[in-house]
């Protein structure tokens, strides 16, 4: 099973939004309503961001939001903040009981 | 709140094999109850890189599931009465070199609570 794309880097300033983008197959992405976001500053464990493309879990900022079209997710984080600056992973369960990744953005607030 | 704790990482040789726990907790209960409902994962990250899924396992132990790159090195198991998750390494390589995080799963692969992370460093 092949990796999910995601730009390397992305960038915004404070309070601006930015979206980052996740781009799989037909097997994964585009066929299955579980797509996943989370959140890893540096040293630290990742965290639980976006479930089933677009929900939040408890605790999560609104300023986080996702969507799917076709075989692309989106994450899009508005108003940004210096905390926000972290890498940021999607994935998707890939169909046969697997879980792809994509690269990781990283996510930089100038 | 699921409290995840990994251990077991450390300097291995080559060829070498490994096993790695991740207890599970909540607030200061040493045994977590409701552990036995939990499917889990581990996933590791190579240093500078990405994350990568390796395994999958049922509540009760009865399934499990692979990534193609870890099929027939890495066994995962679950021990409900310890509240404990397992993965043992065999055949290590330098490029298992990585943090190997344990995560508990919301549902259909969704990775809603993750350990720290142990350091699994292969060299001679």
């Amino acid at each position: 099973q092949s990796g999910l794309t995601q730009p390397p880097s992305a960038s915004g300033s404070p309070g601006q939004s930015v979206t980052i983008s996740c781009t799989g197959t037909s097997r994964d992405v585009g066929g299955y309503d579980y797509v996943s976001w989370y959140q890893q500053h540096p040293g630290k464990a990742p965290k639980f961001l976006i479930y089933e493309v677009s929900k939040r879990p408890s605790g999560v900022s609104d300023r986080f939001s996702g969507t799917k079209s076709g075989n692309t997710a989106s994450l899009t984080v508005s108003g940004l903040q210096a905390e926000d600056e972290a890498d940021y992973y999607c994935s998707s369960y890939g169909g046969s009981n697997n879980l792809v990744f994509g690269g990781g953005t990283k996510l930089t607030v100038l | 709140e699921v409290r995840l704790v990994e251990s077991g990482g450390g300097l291995v040789q080559p060829g070498g094999s490994l096993r790695l726990s991740c207890a599970a907790s909540e607030d200061s209960t040493v045994r977590l109850s409701s552990f036995e409902s939990f499917e889990m994962h581990w996933v590791r990250q190579a240093p500078g890189k990405g994350l990568e899924w390796l395994a999958y396992i049922s509540p009760t132990g009865s399934r499990t599931h692979y990534a193609d790159s870890v099929q027939g090195r890495f066994t995962i198991s679950r021990d409900n009465a310890k509240s404990a998750l397992y993965l043992q390494i065999n055949s290590l390589r330098a490029e298992d070199t990585a943090i190997y995080y344990c995560a508990k799963e919301r549902l259909h692969f969704e990775l809603q609570e993750w350990g720290q992370g142990t350091l699994v460093t292969v060299s001679s």
